[in-house]
């Protein structure tokens, strides 16, 4: 997971807009994807996004990814205390057929 | 529909025994893959099964190895364990091997 690099922790207030930022290395990854993991839980799968595309919009999750960067941002609008988790960024690589997980941001809303 | 189901939740192993964890996939799914995640760390890649064969592995000893039935349905075995085996073992399954993964809520693995 050490290719895939995420920022530990974030803290934001209740109401206020979260940003997750993730590099990945490997440019030939097709897929990016954005987990979510609550305390003693499984991953959630929140999003992805096509290598071919710059933007995604879910409700209150956006997805940018610059390609040339290799950075991918995960945006939550009005974050809840609900949000709070560990947020993991993976790139699907089709030679070996994995996911590569970055450590995980931990996002700690408050309210 | 149901997800992907993992049993047991928890484990306690002693140093040098085998374990062997279960993984249901979701409905429809064909395609499943096992992660190891210690504690702190995001999930490793261990290896995906694809229609019963293996199709990917990781950095992984022989030691681990896995299984996957017709339904679908997969083992991951574990001999001689070692105490760095201690870990949340994650089963994802999806529709191919290239598209979105499922998890199920993992498998929390304790060697003493």
């Amino acid at each position: 997971g050490e290719d895939v690099e995420q920022s530990l922790f974030l803290s934001v207030r209740e109401g206020d807009s979260s940003v997750i930022n993730c590099t990945y290395t490997d440019s030939s990854s097709t897929y990016l994807y954005w987990y979510k993991q609550e305390p003693g839980a499984g991953l959630q799968l929140l999003t992805y996004i096509f290598s071919n595309m710059d933007m995604k919009q879910d409700q209150r999750l956006t997805v940018l990814l610059n390609k040339k960067d290799k950075h991918l941002s995960l945006r939550i609008a009005d974050t809840q205390t609900g949000d709070s988790a560990i947020y993991f960024c993976a790139e699907y690589r089709q030679a070996g057929t994995a996911l590569i997980f970055g450590k995980g941001t931990t996002l700690s809303v408050s309210s | 529909e149901t997800g992907v189901t993992q049993s047991p939740t928890h484990l306690i192993k002693t140093r040098g025994q085998q374990v062997t964890l279960r993984c249901s996939s979701q409905s429809g799914h064909n395609t499943v893959s096992w992660y190891q995640q210690a504690l702190g760390q995001g999930p490793q890649f261990i290896f995906q099964y694809y229609r019963e064969e293996e199709n990917g592995r990781g950095n992984f000893p022989p030691r681990f190895s896995g299984l996957q039935f017709p339904n679908y349905s997969s083992e991951l075995n574990v001999n001689a364990l070692e105490l760095d085996d201690s870990a949340l073992y994650l089963c994802a399954s999806s529709v191919d091997s290239n598209t979105e993964a499922f998890f199920g809520q993992g498998t929390r693995l304790t060697v003493v």
